[in-house]
């Protein structure tokens, strides 16, 4: 069975702090893709990011950084300086080769200001 | 260039009615899928259609669901008899074809659907 699991189910922080959002997940395909969305109080849904299965290198992106480490299952979001503009709801989900997507129930991180 | 539309945004209707909901992909994304988001929860897969291939329906919750493409461009999400429990934002997203650019799909601002 394929899942996503976001355990944490809401993170409170104050403006500039960096926080870790994290993302464990389950599959027995040996090719899978990983994704972060973000979905902001507006409600649409923006891509973050996208990491196959074979690219463990982590990546940086501005105040953004994500870890992935296949020897947990895990694929973890790190937000630094965090800003009041970071407040959303932070979706990890998987991708198999039928193509749809498996998502996490979602952290929400609220960044006080 | 023009994003994933929805529409409508929102629509109220009353239980027992049939509702159908629109998605106009990204041009050029043969694949396109639907999911439904109930109010604090993830997202749930609904359906999945991919160029001419047979669509992969295995997230519709019953038999009031049905969705439909037209080739590769609009789809109608029909949900037939409304219950309550039915209310929900429905997304649509699209993606290119799967093995080009990990086919990260884009989402359309969704349809809220509440159902009295």
């Amino acid at each position: 069975a394929q899942k996503v699991t976001q355990a944490q189910t809401e993170i409170s922080v104050v403006e500039k702090e960096d926080v870790t959002l994290d993302c464990v997940y389950e599959t027995r395909d040996t090719t899978y893709y990983l994704f972060w969305y973000k979905q902001p109080p507006s409600g649409e849904l923006v891509f973050l990011i996208r990491r196959n299965s074979f690219d463990e290198q982590n990546e940086i992106s501005g105040r953004y950084s994500w870890n992935f480490q296949k020897s947990t299952s895990s694929f973890n979001f790190t937000i630094t300086a965090s800003q009041v503009v970071d407040s959303a709801v932070y979706f990890c989900a998987l991708r198999s080769n039928t193509g749809k997507l498996i998502f996490g129930q979602g952290t929400t991180l609220q960044v006080k200001p | 260039g023009a994003g994933v539309s929805q529409s409508p945004s929102n629509k109220v209707t009353e239980k027992g009615k049939d509702v159908e909901l629109r998605c106009d992909p990204i041009s050029g994304h043969t694949a396109l899928y639907w999911y439904r988001q109930r109010l604090g929860q993830g997202l749930e897969f609904l359906i999945y259609f991919q160029g001419n291939s047979a669509p992969d329906k295995s997230g519709l919750p019953s038999d009031r669901f049905s969705a439909e493409r037209t080739g590769e461009s609009v789809s109608t999400l029909t949900i037939q008899r409304t219950q309550q429990e039915d209310s929900a934002v429905y997304l649509c997203a699209s993606s290119p074809p799967l093995g080009l650019a990990g086919g990260e799909q884009y989402f359309g601002p969704g349809t809220r659907l509440t159902v009295t």
